[in-house]
């Protein structure tokens, strides 16, 4: 089982639509969880830290479940601005990320 | 400067040749990690340095890759003998401590360093 793993995509979704993406983890000793947006050719941006709790930050939603060992991210109200590649990543030895899961929002 | 800074920004080399590429992370980070990325993949860690601490260079390809940093201040990470598999971008990043140290602990990435291998 990879350290990290996301569903590919592409997601395509209309302006408007909630869009939900997971990722696993299989160390279960993972501590941090992020969730980062990547453009084409540009760099990885923090969107946002995943807490136990679960955390929202505007329009984004990030949730933790340590017993099935996911992540997931919830956008409502897609925007065409929200199209991007979005990246989980994990705390263990060091921060390990997965593939990226390709978002496409269509007017 | 405010941000991570990574030189090149672009680099074509001929199959064979070394390269060096630098990465300045921000002040005062302690954690430094080197990144690759092939077009159209995943992030892949090549190595990290953390303060004083020896590097955990676990995630570097083959001996032809090698990293340094001096203190807590700039990194180079090295290629040497070059292969056209080398071309990806090279992502730097830093953070003031190692991830999960502390909540709100964030990575900040440089804009790459793209290697071209002919």
């Amino acid at each position: 089982r990879k350290e990290v793993e996301q569903d590919p995509g592409p997601f395509n979704v209309p302006e408007g639509a909630t869009v939900a993406f997971n990722c696993t983890y299989s160390n279960s000793a993972s501590q941090s969880f992020f969730w980062y947006r990547q453009d084409c050719r540009k760099e990885p941006k923090l969107l946002m830290s995943v807490y136990s709790s679960g955390n929202e930050d505007g329009r984004f939603t990030a949730q933790l479940n340590r017993a099935s060992q996911y992540i997931s991210l919830l956008i409502r109200d897609s925007k065409l601005s929200d199209s991007a590649t979005y990246l989980c990543a994990v705390t263990g030895h060091q921060l390990t990320f997965g593939k990226g899961t390709k978002l496409s929002v269509i007017p | 400067g405010a941000g991570v800074s990574q030189s090149p920004s672009n680099k074509v080399t001929e199959k064979g040749k070394d390269v060096e590429l630098r990465c300045d992370p921000i002040s005062g980070h302690t954690a430094l990690y080197w990144y690759r990325q092939r077009l159209g993949q995943g992030l892949e860690f090549l190595i990290y340095f953390q303060g004083n601490s020896a590097p955990d260079k676990s995630g570097l390809p083959s001996d032809r890759f090698s990293a340094e940093r001096t203190g807590e201040s700039v990194s180079t990470l090295t290629i040497q003998r070059t292969q056209q598999e080398d071309s990806a971008v090279y992502l730097c990043a830093s953070s003031l401590a190692l991830p999960g140290a502390f909540s709100g602990n964030t990575i900040y990435f440089g804009e790459g360093s793209w290697l071209t291998v002919v």
